[in-house]
């Protein structure tokens, strides 16, 4: 069975543009979530989609969102990209909502670069 | 609000040494903890996880961990490290009904000597 695939696995953009990732979850998966990675800040929670809703939402601003399919594959979307925003944007699926009960699958990230 | 500290950012170790990396956490819920290790130029990938009943839990690759409620760490072990054990170890937390939101500690990076 295939992972969770990220496309593309290398961004670079400038300051201002807006940035599309995308994410196909493991077949049969239906949540998915997106965390961000810096050296600075680590691991950071940014939302978590199922059944195409979005159910969780993590602190960052608005220009961060994103969306669910109903294939279950999921695109998040930056805008007005600031310098900080440059980071390792990780996707993981899960069978279900609940990481007691669906382990989370990660992929092997973004690496979103802004100059 | 939830958090997790990593005590040590970095931990050198000599090959077929033992190796603890400590984790504590604060939250006001009962949660489930998590210890997941990062390759370079990779994603997470799970160790172990403690959800209820005994807490000492066993997972991939030797590593084990013990849950101590009453000192809220969850601090991971090996016995004995390989080379091949070098990478990002990160602690995480999520509060039970919290969904697929994890809270993770800042990471440790161990490497392993020869």
């Amino acid at each position: 069975k295939a992972g969770v695939t990220q496309t593309p696995r290398y961004l670079i953009k400038t300051r201002g543009q807006q940035v599309t990732l995308s994410c196909s979850p493991i077949s049969g998966h239906r949540s998915v979530s997106w965390y961000q990675q810096t050296p600075g800040q680590g691991l950071q929670f940014l939302f978590e989609y199922f059944s195409e809703t979005q159910r969780n939402k993590g602190n960052f601003p608005g220009r961060f969102s994103g969306r669910q399919f109903s294939n279950s594959r999921s695109e998040m979307n930056v805008s007005t990209l600031e310098l900080g925003d440059s980071a390792l944007y990780l996707c993981a699926s899960s069978l279900g909502r609940g990481v007691g009960n669906s382990p989370l699958h990660f992929g092997n990230g973004t690496r979103l670069t802004v100059t | 609000a939830q958090s997790v500290t990593q005590l040590d950012s970095q931990v050198p170790v000599f090959e077929e040494a033992p190796v603890e990396l400590r984790c504590n956490y604060s939250s006001s819920v009962s949660v489930y903890l998590f210890w997941y290790v990062q390759y370079p130029n990779q994603g997470l990938q799970l160790l172990l996880k403690y959800l209820s009943g005994s807490t000492l839990v066993k997972g991939i690759n030797g590593f084990e961990a013990e849950f101590n409620k009453s000192q809220t760490s969850f601090h991971l072990r090996k016995p004995s490290v390989h080379i091949s054990d070098t990478a990002e170890y990160f602690c995480a937390v999520s509060d039970r009904g919290a969904g697929n939101m994890l809270t993770f500690g800042g990471g440790t990076r161990l490497m392993v000597k020869p």
